[in-house]
């Protein structure tokens, strides 16, 4: 296993239009997390799954953003709408059921919203 | 709310010179993390602290943690260029990060 794996790696798309982007872990990762980053900032939580519960979601979501990990294993994060303001990188990271729930993050998705 | 503040935010610098970087926290934090980042790319775990007065060493980094005052360091020596990059700890209530600490090192 190579670490987590994120795609698309960039998706330009315009403003309006719905975009969903998924995140593999590494396996036997009981948690995985997404983030948004951009230019210049620390990551910005978004929400966390263990297993295929989605036990926090960030207050500054809007629900225009939805998160899912079906089974348990990968996981999609959906943009409805998009606006320019959405433009970031989008971080996955995931961790294994240690005391340090140490994260692993992928290569991160670029979304640029035209 | 929950507060990560980073200082510095801007560090340059000369090869073979030590400082430190300051991460305090506003709440109580199970976990205190550090990561690397370098340009164009994700981040990199660099640290985990659990407990008050952890420490942890790998090469020329060195990460401490006292819970008591929120306070994390990331001490770095003797530096080389190689360690230029940004550095974020994050606490994980929330998973809040700090804005992070960007290091350039100088010949």
């Amino acid at each position: 296993d190579t670490g987590v794996s994120q795609d698309p790696r960039h998706k330009i798309t315009k403003r309006g239009q719905n975009v969903t982007f998924r995140c593999d872990p590494i396996s036997e990762h009981n948690r995985l997390y997404w983030y948004r980053q951009t230019l210049g900032q620390g990551p910005e939580f978004l929400t966390y799954f263990q297993n295929e519960a989605q036990l926090e979601k960030s207050r500054l979501l809007s629900d225009r953003f939805s998160a899912e990990r079906p089974k348990g294993s990968f996981s999609t994060l959906e943009i409805q709408r998009t606006e320019q303001g959405d433009s970031a990188m989008y971080l996955c990271a995931s961790s294994p059921p240690t005391v340090t729930y140490e994260q692993y993050f992928g290569p991160g998705t670029r979304l640029t919203v035209t | 709310e929950l507060k990560v503040e980073q200082n510095p935010l801007f560090l340059s610098m000369q090869e073979g010179k030590n400082y430190t970087i300051y991460c305090n926290y506003s709440t109580t934090s199970d976990r205190l993390y550090w990561y690397r980042q370098d340009p164009g790319k994700s981040l990199e775990s660099l640290f985990v602290l659990l407990s008050n007065g952890a420490v942890k060493q790998e090469g020329r980094l060195m990460a401490s943690l006292d819970t008591k005052a929120r306070l994390s360091t990331l001490h770095i020596t003797a530096a080389v260029h190689d360690l230029s990059a940004t550095y974020f700890c994050a606490v994980d209530n929330d998973m809040r990060f700090g804005a992070g600490t960007r290091l350039t090192v100088k010949p």
